[in-house]
């Protein structure tokens, strides 16, 4: 089974209006983390943004949050007023507590910005 | 600004070659990965190290070695390159720890022809 789903293969949204990236993992730990990565066109993948299993909050860093629903095992990104420089890949992770060593990736959203 | 590079941003091969692609990080991080990027898959593990000398195989090790002589240098090794190993290479370093992010290099685009 996938590990980490993400649904979007690709996606527009017009520039400063709100996205959301759908991301949904499958783990029976209880203690885990989730990551959201950008990757441009240059190649480099950029950390985002942060969300551990038993946080409370939802994490949030300047324009990115993520809108994590632990029940339903989804782990969202939101990026706010959208700008051309955001267009890029987003990829979700996961790293489970026991196997700390090991992320698993999804397959990956094409976000475009239009201007 | 924890820095990871890589040895070539594009590399052309014909296939059968010895290829080297070397990664290497300056911020004292115990553990370095190679991935594989390909469209529609996402990330895929190949290797990582934990150590020096110390390796594990991740999901797709199959025709690949890798190297680690010393912490801040990893290596991933294709004895004999075929044309199914075109693909995007990433290197991450990071530390040890479930909250700790890994840290990416620009990654090599190689084809193999």
């Amino acid at each position: 089974a996938q590990k980490i789903t993400q649904t979007q293969p690709g996606m527009f949204v017009q520039e400063k209006e709100a996205v959301t990236l759908d991301c949904t993992y499958d783990t029976s730990d209880q203690s885990y983390g989730l990551f959201w990565y950008k990757q441009p066109s240059s190649g480099e993948m950029i950390f985002l943004i942060y969300q551990g299993s038993y946080d409370e909050q939802n994490a949030t860093e300047g324009r990115y949050s993520l809108n994590f629903q632990k029940a339903r095992k989804s782990a969202n990104l939101v990026i706010s007023a959208s700008q051309l420089g955001d267009s890029a890949m987003y990829f979700c992770a996961m790293r489970e507590l026991y196997n700390f060593n090991k992320f698993y990736f999804g397959s990956g959203t094409k976000l475009n910005v239009k201007p | 600004d924890v820095k990871v590079t890589q040895s070539s941003r594009y590399l052309v091969k014909r296939t059968g070659e010895k290829v080297f692609l070397e990664c290497v990080q300056d911020m004292d991080h115990e553990n370095m990965f190679w991935y594989r990027q390909d469209p529609g898959l996402g990330l895929r593990l190949i290797y990582f190290s934990y150590d020096v000398k110390m390796k594990e195989k991740g999901d797709i090790p199959e025709g690949y070695s890798v190297s680690r002589e010393k912490k801040e240098r990893f290596s991933l090794i294709l004895e004999s390159a075929s044309t199914n190993q075109t693909s995007m290479y990433l290197c991450a370093s990071g530390p040890t720890g479930p909250k700790e992010t890994q840290y990416f290099g620009p990654g090599t685009r190689l084809l193999v022809l």
